[in-house]
């Protein structure tokens, strides 16, 4: 069965800085894997996902992550944060040729925004 | 585009009683899921449908819980009786079909607190 961490519980940054939250997977094939946010009060929306092809997916709002297959890891990115991007942030795995039921998530990562 | 609706938005109960949770997912999208989402916990999976069958409730405790989706459109959860372990935030999710591969639409979710 497949299963994600997410070794962060919380990260502050600054506004302007870079950012990059930690997953680390486990699965014996090729996962499929997700990043989420969750804003206060809102529900969880699709960052990114990878299924195959190219290791460095783009997502929206300026993030993007990076699937490394050696280090079981899909860690996510952002050159330069916003106050907006203060969130929760949740990484997700799941098998392929499954049903989204299927679908693991992280304990999630809190990402606070210093100015 | 409307998202997906839930009612309540916060719900107070004491121990032993009922309370029920509504969605109503985004036009059209046949798959329906509800999650629990424990606090500092990612969401977890209580139970899948697709339109108005069940295909996934494997993670419903079901001698408390119960839901349904009357004409493949809107869903109730309902927990009867309620537990102090069941405070958590509640989240509907849709999609338009079951496989992995499917966005899953989040609603902004009940949060209930049992006391």
């Amino acid at each position: 069965a497949q299963s994600v961490t997410q070794p962060d519980i919380h990260i502050t940054v600054s506004e302007g800085a870079s950012l990059e939250l930690r997953c680390n997977y486990s699965y014996g094939a090729t996962p499929y894997l997700f990043w989420y946010v969750q804003s206060p009060g809102q529900g969880l929306q699709l960052l990114l996902k990878y299924f195959s092809g190219d290791t460095l997916v783009q997502g929206i709002k300026g993030f993007e992550a990076e699937f490394k297959r050696s280090q079981s890891s899909f860690n996510l990115r952002k050159p330069s944060v916003h106050w907006s991007d203060a969130a929760e942030y949740f990484c997700a795995v799941g098998a392929g040729y499954s049903s989204a039921s299927k679908i693991i998530f992280g304990s999630g990562t809190r990402l606070s925004i210093r100015p | 585009e409307a998202g997906v609706a839930q009612s309540p938005r916060y719900k107070i109960i004491e121990k032993r009683q009922s309370v029920a949770f509504w969605c109503n997912p985004i036009s059209g999208h046949a798959t329906l899921y509800w999650y629990q989402q424990i606090l500092g916990q990612g969401p977890k999976l209580l139970i899948q449908f697709q339109n108005n069958g069940v295909v996934d409730d494997s993670q419903l405790p079901k001698d408390r819980f119960s839901a349904e989706r009357l004409k493949g459109v809107d869903s109730t959860l309902k927990i009867q009786p309620a537990k102090l372990e069941d405070s958590a935030v509640y989240l509907c999710a849709s999609s338009g079909g079951q496989g992995i591969n499917e966005k899953l639409f989040f609603g902004s979710g009940t949060q209930l607190s049992v006391l």
